[in-house]
């Protein structure tokens, strides 16, 4: 069973059509949850920790919220540039510092 | 700044040989970082480097080893390539040991034939 789970695989999005995308996770407990954002022939740049329940982080048209069980990636009036592929890692408490990654929710927005 | 740099970018092998692959950090940052990207399996964690330790190894067999430098510089080798090696390898470095904010270098693509 894969420790994180993400939502949807991929999702396509008029310009200006607001989502979420969904990252699940199972470990015990966590240390960190991370937002990664990766373009085409790119590697994954960092958007935002979360460390615990509650907590929500922003920028620009992203903002990312944390629970007990899941994160959301909340884009609101996304642009044909937020088109990439959003990758959710965890860290777990006792754990290595090693993040396990989702396999990624690829985005398209249209103009 | 520089980022993380990765070369070559682009490697063409044939099974049976073997692939060293480069990674030059950001200055400063002592943490190294592998993954092997491919898309049926996502990032998965090769080996990280501190200080020119190895402080934490994935599940991929020995065929797969690296060693980082004294000026913090990382390769990753990989011996007697498979088909299923084609992925895409990444490398990223990090300022501390806690790899809270990872760096990603572009990675090296590269195909087995």
């Amino acid at each position: 069973e894969d420790q994180v789970t993400q939502s949807p695989e991929a999702l396509r999005l008029q310009e200006g059509e607001s989502s979420s995308l969904n990252c699940s996770y199972t470990v015990s407990g966590l240390r960190g949850l991370f937002w990664y954002r990766q373009d085409p022939g790119k590697g994954p740049e960092f958007l935002f920790t979360l460390y615990s329940a509650g907590e929500e982080k922003e920028k620009e048209r992203l903002k990312a919220t944390l629970t007990k069980k899941e994160s959301f990636l909340h884009i609101t009036a996304p642009k044909p540039e937020d088109s990439a592929t959003y990758l959710c890692a965890v860290q777990e408490k006792g754990g290595s510092y090693i993040p396990t990654f989702g396999r990624g929710t690829s985005l398209i927005v249209h103009p | 700044k520089a980022g993380v740099t990765q070369t070559p970018r682009y490697l063409i092998k044939t099974r049976g040989q073997q692939v060293t692959l480069s990674c030059s950090p950001i200055s400063g940052h002592r943490s190294v970082s592998w993954y092997q990207q491919t898309p049926g399996q996502g990032l998965q964690f090769l080996f990280e480097y501190f200080s020119e330790t190895q402080r934490n190894k994935g599940n991929f067999p020995g065929r797969f080893s690296g060693r980082q430098f004294s000026n913090s510089r990382s390769e990753m080798n990989v011996s007697t390539l498979e088909l299923g090696d084609s992925a895409l390898y990444l490398c990223a470095s990090s300022v501390g040991d806690r790899n809270e904010k990872l760096f990603f270098g572009s990675g090296t693509q590269l195909s087995v034939l």
